[in-house]
């Protein structure tokens, strides 16, 4: 099976930093990665994805990295802001279509 | 803009009833998933169904079943409610692609007790 997991429970960041949240795979096959944001009350929302042929993708405002060789990924966020505030996870597929997500990383924003 | 919508917010229900979770998306989507999540354990896939009629049990299936007679709907039940189902459950739905993955779109989550 597979387990992913982040290195935080909790990230404080001043309003205007930048932020990085950090995530560790275990199962080598997996082939493609996902970042949620999770705001109170609501349902994950899809932030930003990345492919195994890829090392590097970037959206607005964050840039997803993996690294294949130590079974890494984090999420960049530049210029934090308050509406950044939420619990971040990730999520790694593998074996047709089913994800894997991690405990989740909450993000505070201090103003 | 895509949608998949869970029929309830919140739900409390006593121990032993028998539960309904309801989920309909309209993307068309073959792939819907049930989830659970807790503090601290992430979301735990409960089962999963690439077509209609079709399912495959996830990493935490015990104490559940499923049912999806129509594309659109993917049924959660809980035979036997138990105080340990206490959670928040999470409905997701994604296209099925022949050589790839792709996002999992979520409802909003229902947040049931059992007491």
């Amino acid at each position: 099976g597979e387990s992913v997991g982040l290195h935080l429970p909790t990230l404080s960041v001043q309003e205007g930093d930048n932020s990085i949240i950090n995530c560790a795979y275990s199962n080598s096959a997996s082939d493609y990665f996902i970042w949620y944001k999770q705001e109170s009350g609501k349902g994950p929302q899809f932030i930003i994805d990345i492919r195994s042929n890829m090392d590097k993708r970037q959206g607005q405002r964050v840039t997803v990295l993996l690294n294949k060789t130590v079974k890494h990924l984090s999420l960049q966020i530049a210029a934090t802001q308050p509406g950044d505030s939420a619990v971040y996870f990730c999520a790694a597929n593998y074996n047709f279509n089913k994800f894997y997500f991690g405990s989740g990383t909450k993000l505070n924003v201090k103003p | 803009d895509v949608k998949v919508t869970q029929s309830s917010r919140y739900l409390v229900k006593r121990t032993g009833e028998k539960v309904f979770l309801e989920c309909v998306q309209d993307m068309d989507h073959e792939n819907m998933f049930w989830y659970r999540q807790d503090p601290g354990l992430g979301l735990r896939l409960i089962y999963f169904s690439y077509d209609v009629k079709m399912k495959e049990k996830g990493d935490i299936p015990e104490g559940y079943s499923v049912s999806r007679e129509k594309k659109e709907r993917f049924s959660l039940i809980l035979e036997s409610a138990s105080t340990n189902q206490t959670s928040m459950y999470l409905c997701a739905s994604n296209l099925r692609v022949r050589d790839g993955n792709t996002e999992a779109f979520f409802g909003q989550g229902t947040r049931l007790t059992v007491v």
